[in-house]
């Protein structure tokens, strides 16, 4: 059964990098059925998707972030990544890292909540 | 982008009711791409229906879905307790988008 864990600091001060990772369990990340995205949640609104990573590194990505957001995968160790800059108080929120098979998200993370400030 | 919008807002319905959830799309999108989702309280997300009518593992069979082109419909048959949450509609076509969401309360 996969499963999916985000980690990752809780606090990110304002201008500074958000970085997390999301570790695979129970399957491959290398396998061709997944790609793999990231979702964010802001506090009592709706999800917003972030962006999804192929095993081989391609890449996609929520145009309205696009110019701030990095996601990475290193199939060794079984994790991919979200690294998003230039944080501003806008960008708290809980981030899932969820898989993507049949067309939609299938399997999500637990989430983790980030907040962004001084 | 396309942006979907989720009608009503909110639902208060009774156990053992039946649930009419609505998306519509801005633009046309492919029935293949379209997902539905729920949400309860400090969890993540559940996909439901993928493909819109297309049921996820383990879902039990009083979800459906429906619809094609700008218009679905997620329909719960009769309301179970553990029904009640928010749902979320989501397409991929033009980019990935979800829609604002439907919260399912009790009356």
């Amino acid at each position: 059964q996969l499963q999916l864990q985000e980690s990752g600091p809780g606090l990110v001060k304002p201008s500074e990098t958000l970085s997390l990772t999301c570790t695979v369990s129970g399957g491959s990340i290398s396998s061709s059925s997944y790609y793999w995205g990231w979702i964010r949640q802001p506090p009592g609104k709706g999800l917003e998707w972030i962006g999804s990573i192929y095993y081989s590194g391609s890449t996609y990505y929520n145009p309205s972030l696009k110019s701030r957001v990095t996601i990475s995968v290193d199939t060794s160790k079984n994790q991919f990544s979200l690294k998003l800059s230039s944080v501003t108080a806008a960008d708290t929120a809980v981030y899932y890292c969820a898989s993507w098979a049949y067309d939609a998200f299938d399997i999500w993370g637990q989430g983790t909540m980030v907040t962004v400030s001084s | 982008e396309i942006v979907l919008t989720q009608s009503p807002g909110t639902l208060s319905l009774s156990p053992g009711e039946r649930a009419t959830l609505s998306c519509r799309a801005s633009q046309s999108v492919s029935s293949s791409y379209l997902a539905w989702y729920q949400q309860k309280p400090g969890q993540a997300p559940r996909l439901l229906i993928y493909g819109a009518s297309s049921r996820a593992t383990g879902i039990p069979d009083r979800f459906s879905g429906s619809g094609s082109g700008t218009d679905f419909t997620l329909t719960i048959s009769r309301l179970e307790p553990e029904d009640f949450a928010v749902y979320y509609c989501q397409q991929y076509g033009s980019s990935l988008t979800f829609g604002p969401g439907t919260k399912v309360d009790i009356k």
